[in-house]
């Protein structure tokens, strides 16, 4: 059975820095990976998704990367501010299956 | 519309009773999928749809919960006497056309808050 894993739960940094937010996952035999980011109350919004035979890809001022092998992804975000603030949740879609396996989340606070 | 819409955004029963949500996908969305948020449990897959079949109903978590979809885009979630465990935000996503095999994201609504009380 699939299982992921964020790291840390929870994340405060201040205005301006770069942080790494983690993601493991058990069973590397998945079609793709998907970063999300959900703000109080709302839904989740895609931010990033990698396809099993990419090693990363970049948005703006997001960097996901992939380690299949390994079972470990990264978000990186560069130069954070107060309104990156959101819960980063990362999913894995399984091979031979359509649904998503979630983390629990890592909840961010950037401070002014 | 521009996104996925579900209601009602907020559902307060009372235990015992039964409850319907509403997911409208995006339109031209084939695939449509519902998920259950909860404190102790994070997201969790219930069902997914592709047009009006179901080929996967795993995570249906028993067998007072049921889903339709009718006309490959209206899909409603059933919950039968409700109990207190249920209690979670349910949310609906849709894609394009299968979103793994097709590398598609899942596009999400702000989903239903239920409580049971």
């Amino acid at each position: 059975k699939q299982e992921v894993t964020q790291i840390p739960a929870a994340l405060s940094v201040p205005e301006g820095e770069n942080l790494v937010l983690n993601c493991s996952f058990t069973d590397s035999a998945i079609y793709n990976l998907q970063w999300f980011r959900q703000d109080p109350g709302k839904g989740l919004t895609s931010l990033l998704l990698i396809q099993s035979s990419q090693r990363e890809q970049t948005s703006g001022r997001l960097n996901a990367s992939l380690d299949k092998s390994s079972g470990r992804s990264t978000l990186y975000i560069a130069a954070s501010q107060p309104g990156d603030s959101a819960t980063y949740l990362c999913a894995v879609t399984q091979g031979g299956s359509e649904k998503l396996v979630f983390g629990k989340g890592t909840k961010l606070t950037v401070n002014p | 519309g521009a996104g996925v819409s579900q209601s009602p955004s907020n559902k307060v029963t009372e235990k015992g009773k039964d409850v319907e949500l509403r997911c409208d996908p995006i339109s031209g969305h084939t695939a449509l999928y519902w998920y259950r948020q909860s404190l102790g449990q994070g997201l969790e897959f219930l069902i997914y749809f592709q047009g009006n079949s179901a080929p996967d109903k795993s995570g249906l978590p028993s067998d007072r919960f049921s889903a339709e979809r009718t006309g490959g885009s209206v899909s409603t979630l059933t919950i039968q006497r409700t109990q207190q465990e249920d209690s979670a935000v349910y949310l609906c996503a849709s894609s394009l056309v299968w979103a793994a095999y097709s590398n598609q994201p899942q596009h999400f609504g702000d989903g239903t808050r239920l409580s049971i009380l």
